[in-house]
């Protein structure tokens, strides 16, 4: 069936220096992508999305890449802080409107001081 | 503006009960969704409410039923609960049935014993 999946399951990073999750999709309808961040305890918190028209999405220290031709989405969050480790799911829905997010399993990013 | 709420914060059931979550929407949003999330994993699709009609199920078994108010509120009541039902069970908010960011709340980690 289709699902998204990530790459790495795991990731650590010095403090200050640039990160990049990785996330693969195999549902080649999938119309919007957002990236998700969650923390112990916590629910997931939006971070940054993008529509399959676009390539490039950037924000806040976060930018999002998506290549439609080889079904890959990246997060790229630079000047990484301490408050950046947490866990990050890549998540997808088929068209726009459709009321599902299907989520991957996520990856666990850790600052390190 | 507040965001999404979700209680009971923790649960303990056992095999067998029934069991009823509850979940406050984001001022203004009129569309909640449910998701469980097991330990590890990325979140699951439950089901969706729009406007107090269901709209968009996944895969889970009726035993898996919600309600939506008119103030927007939801519950998620799991009858018979088996072993495998413990997770972490997460609501999201947005605003309207078309794609829209789902905001979600801290989520009620349930556990069976």
């Amino acid at each position: 069936g289709e699902s998204v999946g990530l790459h790495l399951p795991t990731l650590s990073v010095q403090e200050g220096d640039n990160s990049i999750i990785n996330c693969a999709y195999s549902n080649s309808a999938s119309d919007y992508f957002i990236w998700y961040k969650q923390e112990s305890g916590k629910g997931p918190q939006f971070i940054i999305d993008i529509r399959s028209n676009m390539d490039k999405r950037q924000g806040q220290r976060v930018t999002v890449l998506l290549n439609k031709t080889v079904k890959h989405l990246s997060l790229q969050i630079a000047a990484t802080q301490p408050g950046d480790s947490a866990v990050y799911f890549c998540a997808e829905t088929p068209w726009f409107g459709n009321e599902k997010l299907t989520f991957g399993t996520g990856t666990r990013l850790t600052i390190i001081p | 503006e507040t965001g999404v709420t979700q209680s009971p914060t923790h649960l303990i059931k056992t095999r067998g009960q029934q069991v009823t979550l509850r979940c406050s929407s984001q001022s203004g949003h009129n569309t909640v969704s449910w998701y469980q999330q097991a330990l590890g994993q990325g979140p699951q699709f439950i089901f969706q409410y729009y406007r107090e009609e269901e709209n968009g199920r996944g895969n889970f078994p009726p035993r898996f039923s919600g309600l939506q108010f008119p103030n927007y509120s939801s519950e998620l009541n799991v009858n018979a609960l088996e072993l495998d039902d413990s997770a972490l069970y997460l609501c999201a908010s947005s605003l309207g049935q078309m794609q829209e960011t789902q905001y979600f709340g801290p989520g009620t980690r349930l556990l069976v014993l």
